[in-house]
């Protein structure tokens, strides 16, 4: 019930495409929801969150949509950039006991 | 200015050596926390300090043991190393625990078991 399943494991797209990356959850006490970016060598860093009374956030390039009802969530980042080559994680996280859990994370890479 | 600062970012050791990475934030932060990422990339939290205070600790080997000496610091000693300990190590910090703060990552500790 402490998992968070990422999807898919990879992802190729064109230079200007749109990238989208999907999540699930079970545990309805999860009450924020961050995308972190990892480039090679360096550490996660936050993206965009969103919280489960919104059903969507926008920023720049990146959105997440979130519907409570299926227990899912997404990224989407429009017009992808080879710059945007990296690994994404969703992540869930609870108050109660303060534990950020990760998603397995996703390899997108843009081509030019 | 480094945020999240580990040291070192690479650390190659025999099998049954005790070794220590430490962890710096200069953020003002309450709260750190200590990250293993295996082979996989799979991230998954160990240990959690509030102000010095141990406030999450998961399912680790007692082999492994963070030390808070201030609310600026966490290090993680790990005593008589395995193979399977070979994983990136990752040091966080956030504002406050238990609310919905952005946790701040280093740039990871890279630990090669030989």
């Amino acid at each position: 019930q402490q998992q968070v399943k990422q999807s898919p494991q990879s992802l190729i797209v064109q230079k200007g495409g749109i990238s989208i990356i999907n999540c699930a959850y079970e545990n309805t006490a999860f009450d924020y929801f961050p995308w972190y970016q990892q480039f090679p060598g360096k550490g996660p860093a936050l993206l965009i969150a969103i919280r489960p009374d919104v059903s969507e956030k926008k920023e720049g390039r990146f959105t997440i949509s979130f519907n409570k009802s299926a227990k899912q969530f997404s990224l989407h980042i429009m017009d992808s950039q080879p710059g945007d080559s990296a690994t994404y994680f969703c992540a869930a996280h609870t108050s109660n006991t303060g534990k950020l859990i990760f998603g397995q994370g996703t390899t997108l890479q843009v081509k030019p | 200015d480094t945020a999240v600062s580990q040291t070192p970012k690479y650390l190659v050791t025999q099998m049954g050596n005790d070794k220590s990475i430490k962890c710096e934030q200069n953020l003002g932060h309450d709260t750190m926390y200590w990250y293993k990422q295996d082979s996989k990339k799979f991230l998954k939290i160990m240990f959690s300090y509030n102000n010095k205070e141990l406030i999450i600790n998961e399912t680790v080997p007692n082999r492994f043991s963070p030390k808070s000496p201030d609310k600026a610091h966490l290090n993680l000693h790990i005593n008589s190393l395995e193979l399977g300990d070979s994983a990136v190590y990752f040091c966080a910090s956030s504002q406050v625990a238990g609310i919905n703060q952005p946790q701040h990552f280093g740039d990871g500790t890279r630990l090669s078991i030989l």
